[in-house]
Parts: structure tokens; C-alpha cells; sequence
């Protein structure tokens, strides 16, 4: 079956812009993850989805970053005035419920701000 | 805190040859799980293994097995019969809350 998808898969955005990232999980996972990797790092928790409840944003840098989930299924990274600190590759990913299962991840979107 | 700690930022390995790439973490809870997750360049991240906090034994994956210590908070991750296309990232992980937290990555090289 189909995996995640991410689109774009590059963003090359001038500073102070809004971009926005989207993400396609698989079919049927109620869990949806989005991390930040900056260069040379490890992935970085930004925020978590599970079915209908309240999403746990509590690793979203700052106010700039909202992320959004419709109908249970795709979602929307929204990064508004965009910083150089905010170039990075962001991964998404989904699984089944519970964090002891296997995450799936998608291929990233490499987030440029000039 | 909750840390993962990856000493070694890059490794090589002779094809055939098993290495061991390092992983110790810090963190409050009790129960918790544990992943080592690989990323090839093409930079899709993939499951490598798994580890359950609660359980002594450690796992195996065909090639892949670890040497879990709790009380060390060590999480290794052996590999036997390197091959070409386990060159990657390696990252070590553990569960917190609903978030996985990661250590910065270590580099592997399978040499031909």
C-alpha cells in the first residue's frame, strides 16, 4: 500500500513568509507525528495527533508554527513569518495509536529560508 | 532532562564485519520503549528495532539485536554481516509521553 507522503518535497521561501507543508498518512493510522531535523541533529518532537482528541502541541517552538489535521486524516504544518533558524527537513509521520508502535515516516520536506 | 547520547557521530565497517553503534539515554520514567531507526540518504526514515523497557530479554531482528541495560541506560545496537545497504544514519530513541525522543544520529559506512 501506499506509504506517507509529504509535499513539497523542497520549499525555498524568502524570509517573513508563510509556508505551509503537507502531509498524507497512511490510510486508516489514527496517529500523526511531525518532527523537525535540523542539520547534523537528531529529529525534534514539534506535535502529535490522535484521532479527535486535543493534538499535544508542546513541542512547537513558537507561536509562529500551527499545524492542523482535517477529518482525521491529512495534515497542514503552517510555519507563519518564516526565520532562517526555521530551515530544516520536516518529517512527518503516522502509526497506530500508542506511542509503542512503529512510527512511519514520509520522505520530508526540505524547508529553505533565505 | 530526557537525552539520548549518541557518541559516535560516524562509523565504518568492512563488509561481512559486525559493528556496534552506541546509544545511552537519560530519562525519568520507568516504562518506557526504546528504537533504533535507520535513514538511508534518500532520508526515509525506517525501523530498524524495538525494545520494551519492561522486558530483561534483549530483541534480535534477523541481522540486528541490541544489548539493553536499564539500569545503565545503555541501548546498543549490534549488527551482523554488515551489508552495503545498511549505510545510513542510525538514530536511537525512546518513548516519552507521546513523543519520541532522539539522539543527534551516528553515521555508518558499510566499506566494499
Amino acid at each position: 500500500g501506499a506509504g506517507v507522503s509529504q509535499s513539497p518535497s523542497n520549499k525555498v521561501t524568502e524570509k517573513g513568509k508563510d509556508v505551509e507543508l503537507r502531509c498524507d498518512p497512511i490510510s486508516g493510522h489514527t496517529a500523526l507525528y511531525w518532527y523537525r531535523q535540523s542539520l547534523g541533529q537528531g529529529l525534534e518532537f514539534l506535535i502529535y495527533f490522535q484521532g479527535n482528541s486535543a493534538p499535544d502541541k508542546s513541542g512547537l517552538p513558537s507561536d509562529r508554527f500551527s499545524a492542523e489535521r482535517t477529518g482525521g486524516s491529512v495534515s497542514t504544518l503552517t510555519i507563519q513569518r518564516t526565520q532562517q533558524e526555521d530551515s530544516a527537513v520536516y518529517l512527518c509521520a503516522s502509526g497506530r495509536s500508542g506511542i509503542q508502535y512503529e512510527q512511519y515516516f514520509g520522505p520530508g520536506t526540505r524547508l529553505t529560508v533565505t | 532532562a530526557q537525552t539520548v547520547t549518541q557518541s559516535q557521530p560516524e562509523m565504518s565497517v568492512q563488509e561481512a564485519e559486525t559493528v556496534t553503534l552506541s546509544c545511552t539515554y537519560d530519562t525519568s520514567e520507568n516504562n518506557y520503549y526504546l528504537f533504533w531507526y535507520k535513514q538511508p540518504p534518500s532520508r526515509q526514515m525506517i525501523l530498524v528495532i524495538r525494545q520494551e523497557a519492561y522486558k530483561q530479554q534483549n530483541a534480535t531482528e534477523n541481522r540486528f539485536s541490541v544489548n539493553f541495560q536499564k539500569a545503565a541506560k545503555s541501548f546498543s545496537l549490534k549488527i551482523s554481516d554488515s551489508q552495503l545497504g545498511d549505510t545510513a544514519m542510525y538514530f536511537c530513541a525512546f518513548s516519552y509521553g507521546n513523543k519520541l525522543v532522539f539522539g543527534a544520529g551516528t553515521i555508518l559506512r558499510v566499506k566494499s
